[in-house]
């Protein structure tokens, strides 16, 4: 199956800095979501973006299909911006059904 | 609007019994999707439900694990003869279907104790 790579696996910022997160992928993409989950385990979304470029306030994401990554965008990190954020992926030629989701990078933002 | 909703949110049992979680999609979200998130893990897929079809169960870790689902609403996770190793938080998420989107949307998951 489609194996998914996320990096750093840890990432420590202070508040106010920007970072950029990846996400590696084996085979093509239908569908690709990156995730916060918040200390309450909670998924939150935050892109649905199997290719091309979304901007949502201080977060934006680009996909390049044709290269298999995908990158998250942090600027101005705040410390609610901390917990484990994971890209997802459903491989082309799925039927829309389950995502595989990389192992997670752990941020923490300190004040 | 209403996001997916589970229950129960915590769940302590001993070993060997039988458990049931439950799942309420989005409304009008016709595929409905479970997965599993051990400890410092990521999210393993169990099982999904779409429309009339027959679900993809190609995710259940062992026999012991079933699903059911009633028409395109409630869903329910069963797991018998619980083993310390199905201890995790059980994620169900939902997602529409042929309207140009397959985002998937997670509930807030149920927390499994097997002692």
């Amino acid at each position: 199956g489609i194996q998914v790579e996320q990096s750093p696996p840890d990432l420590i910022l202070q508040e106010g800095a920007n970072s950029t997160l990846r996400c590696n992928f084996s085979d093509s993409v239908n569908n690709l979501q990156w995730f916060h989950q918040n200390p309450w385990g909670q998924l939150i979304n935050l892109f649905y973006i199997p290719s091309g470029t979304k901007q949502n306030g201080r977060l934006s994401a680009t996909t390049v299909a044709t290269e298999r990554y995908s990158l998250l965008y942090i600027s101005s990190s705040q410390t609610t911006d901390s917990g484990v954020y994971f890209c997802a992926v459903e491989g082309e030629g799925g039927a829309n059904s389950k995502l595989t989701f990389g192992k997670g990078i752990t941020l923490s933002v300190r004040p | 609007g209403a996001g997916v909703s589970q229950s129960p949110s915590n769940k302590v049992t001993e070993k060997g019994k039988d458990v049931e979680l439950r799942c309420d999609p989005i409304s009008g979200h016709t595929a409905l999707y479970w997965y599993r998130q051990r400890l410092g893990q990521g999210l393993e897929f169990l099982i999904y439900f779409q429309g009339n079809s027959a679900p993809d169960k190609s995710g259940l870790p062992s026999d012991r694990f079933s699903a059911e689902r009633t028409g395109e609403s409630v869903s329910t996770l069963t797991i018998q003869r619980t083993q310390q190793e199905d201890s995790a938080v059980y994620l169900c998420a939902s997602s529409p279907w042929g309207v140009g989107t397959y985002e998937q949307y997670f509930g807030p998951g149920t927390r499994l104790t097997v002692t």
